[in-house]
């Protein structure tokens, strides 16, 4: 059962142009929330989180969004650059223990 | 500063076989996780340890699976029997403090 849904496998944006990548959830026992970038060959690359008491989360050109009451979750990317083109992952973990619960991935392929 | 290593980074072995993966975390990282990645899936949580004590082992998949942290530092992963249904990427991931996860780059593990 998969606790953790990124429902959109990829995603092609022009360069330029927002990203915007969806996650849903459905344990409400969640309350943190991590965006997770990652090359081929590599480990997945901490990008930014946000915590359940919040509902917005900046860090540059990154945003993310936290809807509690849909169990949704989304992480814009403004402008979107071809270097951005990566797998991403959305991650939840409850307070109770730090096991990190991971979506599939989105594939967001950037083109100039 | 260094980041999570592991080592090796590519291990072929035969079914039935012994192997042993290890994970240097970052300095001073008092958590320390065990991921494996399979074709197309988002990492699944093996084991955490906080310290040298496994605080959280509900995703070992069975018994011939285990895992050490004997100096609260390097951490050894070890599958007995090895089956080829346990090909994929092993990640390992330490953390300060216990949201954010660093992950290393895997050892991609191939049973055949």
């Amino acid at each position: 059962d998969q606790q953790v849904k990124q429902n959109s496998p990829s995603l092609s944006v022009q360069e330029g142009r927002i990203s915007i990548l969806n996650c849903d959830y459905t344990n409400s026992m969640f309350d943190y929330f991590l965006w997770y970038k990652k090359y081929p060959a590599e480990g997945p690359t901490f990008l930014i989180s946000i915590s359940s008491i919040k509902d917005k989360n900046e860090d540059g050109r990154f945003t993310v969004f936290l809807n509690k009451s849909a169990k949704h979750l989304s992480l814009h990317i403004v402008p979107s650059q071809p270097g951005d083109s990566a797998v991403y992952f959305c991650a939840a973990s409850e307070n109770s223990g730090y096991a990190l619960n991971f979506g599939k991935g989105t594939s967001l392929l950037v083109t100039p | 500063g260094a980041g999570v290593s592991q080592t090796p980074s590519n291990k072929v072995t035969e079914k039935g076989k012994y192997v042993e993966l290890r994970c240097d975390p970052i300095s001073g990282h008092t958590a320390l996780y065990w991921y494996r990645q399979s074709l197309g899936q988002g990492p699944e949580f093996l084991i955490y340890f906080q310290g040298t004590g496994a605080a959280d082992d509900s995703g070992l998949p069975n018994d011939r699976f285990f895992a050490v942290r004997p100096e609260g530092s390097v951490s050894t992963l070890k599958i007995q029997r090895t089956e080829r249904g346990d090909s994929a990427v092993y990640l390992c991931a330490s953390s300060p403090t216990g949201h954010e996860q660093f992950f290393g780059p895997g050892t991609r593990l191939t049973v055949l």
